[in-house]
């Protein structure tokens, strides 16, 4: 299996800031990466796939980067609807799996 | 709109048997992979299985490879698992999913709970 790993665990940020995830990959998913937002007591939303493919809907502050082993989630201006915990996911092989989780919070 | 609803969650004791079942809507199902995920409380995300728009491919996690089996009923628009030999490390939200590459829309969840 693919182990991801994200980095920080816990991020402290504050309105209006710029703040990047990262997910790192113990081998490459080749771009088959997608980001998730999870709020408490909610079920993971979709915000980015293939790496840097917005999801529909999803406001154009989120952004994701990245190849090889290393990928990024940006969210410029981060508004109080942003905190929350993020997940990376790769799906490059039939074993889908998710790094631990990023907390995004005040 | 796209709606997925999971149900069958509950208290089971060790060794135990729960059917999951997942009704959509709002899209048509045999287009779709569909995917079971879960995550224990206060934890992280784990992928399942995924079945095919027709049923004839599927795939396991390791962790539940041989205990749960995923399988779908189109014409009822519904997903299931059946979860076998549940253990104690089995406690958690289980979601279901469409797509089974990244998972496009999610239910809201049961919650399995496997104690004695």
């Amino acid at each position: 299996d693919i182990q991801m790993t994200q980095s920080p665990s816990t991020l402290s940020a504050s309105v209006g800031d710029t703040v990047t995830i990262t997910c790192r990959a113990s081998q490459s998913p080749s771009g088959w990466l997608a980001w998730y937002q999870q709020k408490p007591g909610k079920a993971p939303k979709l915000l980015i796939y293939k790496a840097s493919n917005l999801e529909s809907g999803v406001p154009s502050r989120f952004s994701g980067s990245g190849s090889g082993t290393e990928y990024t989630l940006t969210i410029s201006s981060l508004q109080p609807d942003d905190f929350a915990t993020y997940y990376c996911q790769q799906y490059n092989t039939y074993s889908r799996t998710f790094g631990q989780g990023t907390k995004v919070e005040i | 709109q796209v709606q997925l609803v999971e149900s069958g969650g509950g208290l089971v004791k060790p060794g135990g048997s729960l059917r999951l079942s997942c009704v959509t809507s709002g899209f048509t199902l045999s287009d779709h992979y569909m995917s079971w995920l879960r995550q224990a409380p206060g934890s992280g995300l784990e992928w399942l299985a995924y079945i095919s728009g027709s049923g004839d491919a599927i795939k396991y996690a390791d962790s539940v490879k041989g205990r749960f089996t995923i399988s779908r009923d189109n014409a009822k628009n519904s997903l299931y698992l059946q979860m076998d030999s549940l253990r104690a490390e089995d406690t958690a939200f289980y979601y279901c999913a469409r797509r089974g590459d990244y998972f496009h829309s999610w239910g809201q969840g049961t919650l399995v709970t496997v104690s004695s």
